[in-house]
């Protein structure tokens, strides 16, 4: 079994400043992949970034980064150069070599202007 | 990129009515799907994995004769919520996985909104 933890419900942050997400997960496997996704209102899930256990190396995309301590089983996003359009909900998501796919409870991300 | 379009997007019926709800991948093929239920402000919780020719596994808690799905075909699959209910009242969201491309991440569709009155 796994477990996902999002301790923030909701983060606000100015635009053009950056925001970090926080995310901790616990796998009894050691093959795992890490995602963060973001839910707008539509409602569509789109992925922001991934990361896969055995890389040491951080994910980068763009303004989106993570902070992937595999020790500590955490995986927070970094967002920077904070914009409007980045308001959603965001989840953190681990998933196992079965391809089964845990999300955290979610964060909700407001961006004042 | 890879597309998964789920229909309807939004449907709303009486109390008793089975709603079926189908996912297709457009331009890949998927040994694998995957269907969620998201309440309001809540995560999505993993229903049931259903894979192509075979019968889907679901999660604990998930009743199997409550939510048929049946994917018949390496395109579609579909969840037929029976005799449904306002507790069934939900979103559901289905993904695929591609064919061979295990390690990529999966494709989500664009969610049902189920509203049973």
């Amino acid at each position: 079994a796994q477990t996902v933890t999002q301790s923030q419900p909701e983060m606000s942050v100015q635009e053009a400043e950056t925001v970090t997400l926080s995310c901790t997960y616990d796998t009894s496997e050691s093959d795992y992949y890490l995602f963060w996704y973001k839910q707008p209102p539509s409602r569509q899930m789109i992925l922001v970034i991934r990361q896969e256990a055995y890389k040491q190396q951080n994910a980068t995309e763009n303004r989106f980064s993570v902070n992937f301590q595999k020790a500590a089983k955490s995986f927070s996003l970094k967002i920077s150069d904070s914009q409007l359009g980045d308001a959603a909900m965001y989840f953190c998501a681990c998933r196992n070599a079965g391809n089964m796919l845990t999300f955290g409870g979610g964060t909700r991300l407001m961006v004042k202007p | 990129g890879a597309v998964v379009s789920q229909h309807p997007s939004w449907v709303i019926c009486k109390s008793g009515t089975s709603v079926k709800i189908e996912c297709r991948s457009l331009d890949f093929q998927a040994t694998t799907m995957f269907w969620y239920r998201q309440f309001p402000k809540q995560s999505l919780m993993l229903m049931a994995t259903s894979n192509e020719g075979s019968k889907a596994t679901y999660e604990q808690g998930v009743e199997k004769d409550k939510f048929l799905i049946n994917h018949a075909s390496l395109t579609l699959s579909t969840l037929t919520v029976t005799s449904a209910h306002p507790e069934d009242s939900s979103f559901y969201i289905c993904s695929a996985r591609e064919k061979d491309r295990g390690q990529q991440p999966q494709h989500f569709g664009d969610g049902t909104r189920l509203s049973i009155l």
